[in-house]
């Protein structure tokens, strides 16, 4: 089941700019990654962030988590072309490694 | 990262014919697999959850009959469409998961793109 919800649904940027999309979910969480998918291929895994953790890097990547608010962040700074894809959330809440995915956010980054 | 290969990537079929799609886990042991499945420009929705040597535990509204998944070693999960009509075109996506910490994450194969004719 799905217990995410992303925004924007969509995004277009020039590239060089940066791009923020965010998530939130309903139930507590064991962890929140985000994954990339271009389109008609597999998923990318970018980013895990624990729920004890508030903020974390990967290269031009930075992720957000507001267990509060229920709530993450994904940041992209000074976006390439080959950015350009959707992007999603996805909740692990229980014991047995599920994840739940939002809906996902579509980027254009424009050359 | 690791390499979680499908196959086949694309497979058209008639209607009412079995169609079988493998997920290998390349460089790792898969404690878990996962089968999803993605309409265009949606989500993926998990259709089933299968551990090495045990009966696949399939989400509410996935008919297990339809769906059949097989987790026959550590590095391989086939999911057999049987009987597949054309509300069963979709894209279909594995994922596997190791053992212990490095098991949060999981490895995602490329999907395999299914048409029923």
């Amino acid at each position: 089941s799905q217990q995410g919800e992303e925004d924007p649904q969509a995004l277009s940027i020039q590239e060089g700019e940066n791009a923020t999309m965010n998530c939130s979910y309903k139930t507590s969480i064991n962890n929140l990654q985000w994954y990339r998918q271009n389109s008609g291929r597999g998923l990318v895994h970018l980013i895990l962030i624990r729920s004890n953790e508030r903020e974390k890097h990967s290269g031009r990547l930075r992720v957000t988590l507001d267990t509060s608010k229920k709530s993450s962040s994904l940041l992209i700074t000074a976006s390439r072309a080959a950015d350009t894809a959707s992007y999603f959330c996805a909740t692990d809440a229980g014991w047995d490694y599920k994840l739940s995915f939002g809906a996902g956010t579509t980027v254009t980054v424009r050359a | 990262g690791a390499v979680v290969s499908q196959h086949p990537s694309w497979v058209i079929c008639k209607s009412g014919t079995s169609v079988k799609i493998e997920c290998r886990s390349l460089d790792f042991q898969a404690t878990t697999m996962f089968w999803y499945r993605q309409f265009p420009k949606q989500s993926l929705m998990l259709m089933a959850t299968s551990n090495e040597g045990s009966k696949a535990t399939y989400e509410q509204g996935v008919e297990k009959d339809k769906f059949l998944i097989n987790h026959a070693s550590l590095t391989l999960s086939t999911l057999t469409v049987t009987s597949a009509h054309p509300e069963d075109s979709s894209f279909y996506i594995c994922s596997a998961r190791g053992s212990g910490r490095a098991g949060e994450t999981q490895y995602f194969g490329p999907g395999t793109r299914l048409l029923v004719l």
